[in-house]
């Protein structure tokens, strides 16, 4: 069971938008910054988003992060076939035994 | 360019022991935290270890805390993570991910990923 929690999976249509969310609570994201890593098939993770919805240089714009409360959301617009991958949202969880929190990852499937 | 990479994974018996590495270039090694993260076969990312550019603070997860030991040489520019007393729940591929940063908290933002080593823990 992971501290943050996503959907395991979502889909949509080339060109479509589509959001994936990332739940927490007040000692991860409710006061920390949330990041977003993609993983394509058999490749190790990449940077995706980070403090909320900053992107690294190289990210298409059509990436974008945003965070409320104890949730944060990764929209993906324009969807396109090489988005297919595993999305997972990150974050410093403040508990007694302060850590690195990963959600449980959304394996997104373009149709 | 900056390069991680991984080595020393492994098939190992329960119980048994393992070392490792991950050699570092491209980036002035000592100004940055780094950390290993890790991923059971199908399954997602696990946060196992951190420490900072200087060496002086490091973090385990609960689950590896006093089985797992992080270090890193500097002057080498490589990072370690020597694991005992491993247990069949320690089976996964190991990344090596470098932070941002310098401190503790910066390596929650993962820059840099390694190509990761396959830990395979079984009789």
């Amino acid at each position: 069971q992971s501290v943050l929690t996503q959907p395991p999976s979502a889909s949509g249509t080339p060109g479509q938008r589509v959001t994936i969310s990332c739940s927490g609570s007040s000692s991860n994201i409710g006061s920390n910054t949330v990041n977003w890593y993609q993983q394509l098939p058999g490749t190790a993770p990449k940077l995706l988003i980070y403090s909320n919805n900053q992107r690294p240089s190289g990210v298409p714009d059509r990436f974008s992060g945003s965070k409320s409360g104890t949730s944060a959301s990764l929209a993906i617009s324009g969807l396109q076939s090489e988005d297919e991958a595993d999305y997972y949202c990150a974050a410093w969880d403040d508990s007694l035994n302060a850590d690195v929190v990963f959600g449980g990852g959304t394996k997104l499937t373009v149709l | 360019e900056v390069q991680l990479l991984e080595s020393g994974g492994g098939l190992v018996q329960p119980g048994g022991s393992l070392r490792l590495s991950c050699a570092a270039s491209g980036f002035t090694f000592s100004s940055y935290a780094m950390s290993w993260v890790r991923q059971a076969p199908g399954k997602g990312l696990e946060w196992v270890s951190a420490i900072s550019g200087s060496g002086g603070s490091t973090y385990y997860a609960d689950s590896v805390k006093g089985r797992f030991t992080i270090s890193r040489d500097n002057a080498k520019n490589s990072l370690y993570l020597q694991m005992n007393s491993l247990r069949a729940e320690d089976t996964a591929v190991y990344y090596c991910a470098k932070a941002p940063g310098l401190r503790i908290r910066d390596i929650v933002v993962v820059v840099a990923w390694g190509q990761g080593t396959l830990v395979t823990v079984s009789s």
